[in-house]
């Protein structure tokens, strides 16, 4: 079957740098995708990863290693408005998006 | 316009009602996406236009009914729905059906309540 990981919660201080993993078993693959979620708001975009390497977006990273099937989101400098779900999606062959069940990120002062 | 557009953002329904969702995006994109989020857990793909024509349908029940009268327009059709049915309907578009680096682009969604 097809399955992501990444953790339920975790927490965070303000100013501080974060990493959110993300595992995934999939039937083949066609990238990996991060969105962030506010609560009772629309996913947003913030990255994607088809090839192994980092790619850097302002204060936001995203990790990519096909062989490991591992990804991660890095966040810095955090403030209080990253408090958010982080969800990550995996395209697989068939060209449909995977998801995982989100990782909801707390900032505290 | 970068926008998704759904309305109405909330709707309270009887399980005897006939409603429709509506969603909007003027970006030129040619697939549109309804996704049913229940809180606390990742989006679910529910139907997804390719074109104007219906490409996945992820087993929905017929009491939800899709429409795609247009490149711009999607709509679902909600009827004799379960109160198991109260969610947040997200619509979704991206620039093509099914491909690599397909972001896709979400509207702020319909929340709906069925009593």
């Amino acid at each position: 079957g097809q399955n992501i990981d990444q953790p339920t919660e975790m927490t965070a201080t303000e100013g501080a740098i974060v990493q959110i993993n993300c595992t995934y078993q999939t039937s083949g693959f066609n990238g990996l995708f991060w969105y962030q979620q506010h609560a009772g708001e629309a996913p947003t975009f913030l990255s994607y990863n088809v090839l192994d390497g980092l790619e850097e977006k302002g204060r936001f990273s995203s990790f990519l290693s096909r062989s490991k099937g591992y990804s991660y989101l890095l966040l810095k400098e955090l403030q209080m408005k990253d408090s958010a779900s982080y969800l990550c999606a995996v395209m697989d062959s068939n060209y449909q998006l995977i998801w995982g069940a989100g990782t909801k990120l707390i900032i505290k002062p | 316009d970068t926008e998704v557009t759904q309305t109405p953002k909330h709707l309270v329904m009887g399980m005897t009602n006939k409603k429709s969702l509506k969603c909007e995006q003027h970006m030129g994109h040619r697939a549109m996406y309804w996704y049913k989020q229940k809180a606390k857990k990742p989006p679910e793909l529910m139907f997804v236009y390719s074109y104007e024509k219906l490409s996945i349908n992820e087993s929905v029940p017929s009491r939800f009914s899709p429409e795609c009268p247009n490149s711009s327009l999607l709509n679902l059709h909600l009827h004799a729905l379960q109160p198991e049915d109260s969610a947040l309907y997200l619509c979704a578009s991206s620039q093509e059906g099914l491909s690599g680096a397909n972001v896709l682009t979400f509207g702020a969604g319909s929340r709906l309540t069925v009593l």
